[in-house]
């Protein structure tokens, strides 16, 4: 069964960073593209980052380019987000999502874990 | 970037009604559109793929059509359960990928 646990998520002042976490299980993150989707507080959904599964290329959203870093530990069989210089339009619950189908990107999202909440707030 | 526009934003129904969710898209994303379920509190789960194929373990009184675009979503008779968000998103022509803005369906 495939899983997806987000951690790292918490309060954070203004210009701060932090780094999220999605451990997964039930496969491996190296043969898949990897994404992850924001979602502020009653809001719509926002995709942030996605890493293919071929190259370990990285695409981010303008919203986050430049601040944000997204990255995999194959032998963790992890993801992270690496945020910096956070401001209060980032407080969002964060999730991280697969595709559905291995060695593509460009696919849709099938998987998806239950997210960690951001808020950035002095 | 290509923008999902939604309609309605919310929808008023009751158990047993037929519900119909629009997509329409700034451009053409052929068939690359994928429709979310959100419930309070969970996370967004696959529907329907590729506009028209039901995921996995999705009842099929949930069917997707169209292409290009304009898509729709149709329950064909609501259970409580259905009561949530549900989000179109494109594929076609990413970065970035890019989601609508959601209808609502609540209970009349």
């Amino acid at each position: 069964e495939v899983q997806l646990l987000e951690s790292g998520g918490g309060l954070v002042q203004p210009g701060g960073s932090l780094r999220l976490s999605c451990a997964a299980s039930g496969f491996t993150i190296r043969g898949y593209a990897m994404t992850w989707v924001r979602q502020a507080p009653g809001k719509g959904l926002e995709w942030v980052s996605t890493i293919t599964a071929t190259d370990g290329r990285a695409y981010y959203a303008d919203s986050v380019k430049g601040r944000f870093t997204i990255s995999r530990d194959n032998s963790k069989n992890t993801l992270y987000l690496q945020m910096n210089s956070l401001t209060a339009d980032d407080t969002a619950v964060f999730y991280c999502a697969k595709d559905a189908r291995p060695w593509r990107h460009g696919d849709y999202f099938n998987d998806w874990g239950q997210g960690t909440l951001v808020t950035v707030s002095s | 970037e290509i923008v999902l526009t939604q309609s309605p934003a919310t929808l008023s129904l009751s158990p047993g009604e037929r519900a119909t969710l629009s997509c329409r898209a700034s451009q053409s994303v052929g068939d690359y559109l994928t429709w979310y379920q959100q419930r309070p509190g969970q996370a967004p789960r696959v529907l329907i793929y590729d506009a028209s194929y039901r995921a996995t373990g999705i009842p099929d009184r949930f069917s997707g059509s169209g292409s290009g675009t304009d898509f729709t979503l149709t329950i064909s008779s609501l259970e409580p359960e259905d009561f949530a968000v549900y989000y179109c998103q494109q594929r076609s022509n990413w970065p970035p990928y890019t989601f609508g803005q959601g209808t609502k369906l609540e209970l009349k």
